[in-house]
């Protein structure tokens, strides 16, 4: 059974960082693309970052461009999620997400870890 | 960016009816068009892919159709399991956009 696991999201100041960590298991990590997903609690869903399965490849949406890092390390089967300059409009819940296609195909998704980003 | 549409945004019937939710791309998408199901406080689960194609595991009661800007995801007979927010997904064009969804509520 696929698995995936989100640790790292807490409150955090404006300008501060955090690092999310997502726990892959039960399939081959090292040959899917990931990706994190958001969602501002009640609203809709957005693509914020990717992966390449070898870790050589990476995307940014323009909003977090600059301020957020994606990494994986497939021989622990994890992916992870640096995130810096934190706005208060990066507040969601992080989805660490499976790509079953190698283009942006969702079909594992984690249950998500809160980050607030307030004073 | 692509603009995905969903109408409309509340739907309210009752078990065993069909329903029909929309999906318009302000822009062509080919077939890259997914929808995805999400229950108060889970993560969303993908249904459709390739506009038409029911991802591993999801009941037959569900297909999706469309192509180029105009999609429909159809429920034959509403479960009580079935009432969720519905998103759908592009991936013809980057960056990748996500539709505000559509809320299927219990009449």
């Amino acid at each position: 059974e696929v698995q995936l696991v989100e640790s790292g999201g807490g409150l955090v100041q404006p300008g501060g960082s955090l690092r999310l960590s997502c726990a892959a298991s039960g399939f081959s990590f090292s040959t899917y693309w990931m990706h994190w997903v958001r969602q501002v609690p009640g609203k809709g869903l957005v693509w914020v970052s990717r992966i390449r399965n070898d870790g050589s490849t990476t995307g940014y949406a323009d909003s977090v461009k600059g301020r957020f890092t994606i990494s994986r390390d497939n021989a622990e089967n994890t992916l992870y999620l640096q995130m810096n300059s934190l706005r208060v409009e990066d507040t969601a819940v992080y989805y660490c997400v499976r790509d079953s296609s190698g283009y942006y195909r969702f079909d594992s998704w984690g249950q998500g870890t809160l980050v607030t980003v307030s004073s | 960016e692509i603009v995905l549409t969903q109408s409309p945004a509340t739907l309210s019937l009752s078990p065993g009816e069909r329903t029909t939710l929309s999906c318009r791309a302000s822009h062509s998408v080919s077939s890259y068009l997914a929808w995805y199901q999400q229950t108060p406080g889970q993560a969303p689960r993908l249904l459709i892919y390739d506009a038409s194609n029911r991802a591993t595991g999801i009941p037959a009661r569900f297909s999706g159709s469309g192509s180029g800007t105009d999609f429909t995801l159809t429920i034959s007979s509403l479960e009580p399991e079935d009432f969720a927010v519905y998103y759908c997904q592009q991936r013809g064009d980057w960056p990748i956009t996500f539709g505000q969804g559509t809320r299927l509520e219990i009449k």
